[in-house]
């Protein structure tokens, strides 16, 4: 059964800094790894997909990084904005060798960027 | 905006009810999976439905049920609404490859008194 941990829970930082949120896996045995952030009470914005075979994926400000062996994906914003004020979510479905692959997530990390 | 629509936005049932939720996917997309998010937690897989057939479930009862349409929209329904039925209900639409993003509608937020 795959379990998310996405360290940490909340945080808090400046207008402008660069941040890192983290996100592991207990089953590496993955299809792809998907980032999303939701703002409150919405649904979930896709960000990025790293596919199993890439290590990296970049879009704008955000970098994402995945090593599927030791089952850790990061996410790195650049440059913060309270804009980017949100919760970020990451989810690895399995690969569980037939046509299903549910995602699984964890609780999320709850971004503050104050201005 | 992904293209996902689901409908009603709010929802306020008693227990013991009975309730339908309505997603409509996006344009292509013939996979739409169901998630069940309480407050707080991340979302809950709840059943995919593939070209009209579900095709996986996840830990929830029977009394939640499905239905994916001809033009690949879908309905969650669920008998018996219980207190802890009370959460924001999402729905994903994508293109049935597991390497593809899966697109996230609104949600509906479902109140059980």
């Amino acid at each position: 059964k795959q379990e998310v941990t996405q360290i940490p829970a909340a945080l808090s930082v400046p207008e402008g800094e660069n941040l890192v949120l983290n996100c592991s896996f207990t089953d590496s045995a993955i299809y792809n790894l998907q980032w999303f952030r939701q703002d409150p009470g919405k649904g979930l914005t896709s960000l990025l997909l790293i596919q199993s075979s890439q290590r990296e994926q970049t879009s704008g400000r955000l970098n994402a990084s995945l090593d599927k062996s030791s089952g850790r994906s990061t996410l790195y914003i650049a440059a913060s904005q309270p804009g980017d004020s949100a919760t970020y979510l990451c989810a690895p479905p399995r690969d569980s060798g037939g046509s299903n692959y549910k995602l699984t997530f964890g609780k999320g990390t709850l971004l503050t960027v104050n201005p | 905006e992904t293209g996902v629509t689901q409908s009603p936005t709010h929802l306020i049932k008693t227990r013991g009810q009975q309730v339908t939720l309505r997603c409509s996917s996006q344009s292509g997309h013939n996979t739409v999976s169901w998630y069940q998010q309480a407050l707080g937690q991340g979302p809950q897989f709840i059943f995919q439905y593939y070209r009209e057939e579900e095709n996986g479930r996840g830990n929830f009862p029977p009394r939640f049920s499905g239905l994916q349409f001809p033009n690949y929209s879908s309905e969650l329904n669920v008998n018996a609404l219980e207190l802890d039925d009370s959460a924001l209900y999402l729905c994903a639409s994508s293109l049935g490859l597991p390497e593809e993003t899966q697109y996230f509608g609104p949600g509906t937020r479902l109140l059980v008194l």
